[in-house]
Formats: structure tokens, sequence, C-alpha cells
């Protein structure tokens, strides 16, 4: 079965200090891949997503995220985070080209940006 | 388009209540995605729905859970009877192309 594991659960970070959050995904075939954001009170939004292409996608806000294939990874980064940038981060994948579309999510990364 | 509607968006039970939420997906999307998120769990996905069939329902916890979507509007999902650990944020989603969330219904079983 899936699995996707954040192992960063919570992040405290200053303004302008840069950003990486991890998520590995446990499924041996094609995977699409995506990053979701929560912002307090709100519902969860779309970031970026990957299919297929090159490797490094780049979302809204400044963020990218890169797929690394040989280790079941797609990191989250940015440069330069905001005080707004606080927000719960979730990283998700489902099966590529099976139709299934089961969302398996992670946990979540509660990310606090200190103004 | 209003985007995916949930109802209600706080409810309040006791414990033994029958509970039900609703979901309005977005027109046209034929997927349709029943999550629950908690702090210590995350989100879980607990049943999906292709053009009102469902497909998965492997997450659903126990018995006592029940979802349906009788029409391409519209989604239940029911808890009977409900217990404090059901406790939790449960989202519906839908999708065409991508994964959009409603606002999430806030149960509070005391």
């Amino acid at each position: 079965a899936q699995s996707v594991s954040q192992h960063n659960h919570h992040v405290i970070l200053s303004e302008a200090a840069s950003l990486e959050l991890g998520c590995n995904y446990s499924y041996g075939g094609t995977v699409n891949l995506f990053w979701y954001v929560q912002y307090p009170g709100q519902h969860l939004q779309l970031l970026l997503k990957y299919f297929s292409g090159d490797p490094l996608v780049k979302g809204i806000k400044g963020f990218e995220a890169e797929f690394i294939k040989s280790k079941f990874s797609f990191n989250l980064r940015k440069p330069s985070v905001q005080w707004s940038d606080t927000a719960e981060y979730f990283c998700a994948v489902n099966e590529g080209y099976s139709g299934t579309y089961k969302y398996i999510f992670g946990t979540g990364t509660r990310l606090k940006v200190l103004a | 388009d209003a985007g995916v509607i949930q109802s209600p968006r706080h409810e309040v039970t006791e414990m033994g209540q029958e509970v039900t939420l609703r979901c309005k997906p977005i027109s046209g999307h034929d997927y349709l995605f029943w999550y629950r998120q908690t702090m210590m769990r995350g989100l879980e996905l607990l049943i999906y729905f292709n053009n009102n069939v469902p497909i998965d329902d492997s997450g659903m916890p126990e018995d006592r859970f029940s979802a349906k979507m009788p029409n391409a509007s519209f989604s239940t999902l029911k808890i009977q009877p409900s217990e404090p650990r059901d406790s939790a944020v449960y989202f519906c989603a839908s999708k065409g192309g991508e994964l959009f969330f409603g606002e999430g219904s806030r149960l509070t079983v005391l």
C-alpha cells in the first residue's frame, strides 16, 4: 500500500530563512505528487504538482519542489519565507495512470514563521 | 463556481447521537472524497466515489460510519452512533482535473 512520510512535524523559522520540508513516499510504480497548504482556519489548497517531465516543479508563492525518483522524495523548498507562509503543509501522492485517483496524504508539517 | 460546499461547519453533539455531514461537490466533478483530519493521524482518506459509485471505502473506520452519494451534486457522511473519538474535522473534496477541498466540518462529540 502507498504511504507518505513527512518527517518534520513542526518547523519554526525566522522571516527570510530558507525552507525545505521533506516528503518521502512508498510506491514502486508511476506516481503523481502534490503539495497542499492549509492556512489557519482554512481548507487545503494546491501549492504545486508533479505528473511528469521536469522534476523541478514551480508552484505558487515562490514555492518549488524537486522529484527525485531514486530517493522516492518530493521535497518542498522556498528560498526566503514570509510570515504569511505560516501554515500546515501536506505532501500527497496518487498512482499515475491507474485511474484510481486515491490521494494519500502525509501527516503534515506545521510551519511557523516568526516576524 | 462556489467551490465545494460542506455543512454544517461546526457540530457539537453528545455521544450516541447520529451525525450527518453533507457535501456538495463542484459541478462537473466526477470524483468525490471524504477525509478526516486529526492532530494524531493527519489527513485520512475515508472513502471516495466516482460517478456516484463508491470505489474504495477501506478507510472507513467502523460500521458506525457510512457514506452515500445519491446523485452527482450531493453526498453525506453519517456516523451512528457517534463517539468522542470521532471528534475531528471532516473534509469533502471533489476532483475534475485537480482536487478541491471544502471548508470542512468540525465535529465535537462530547
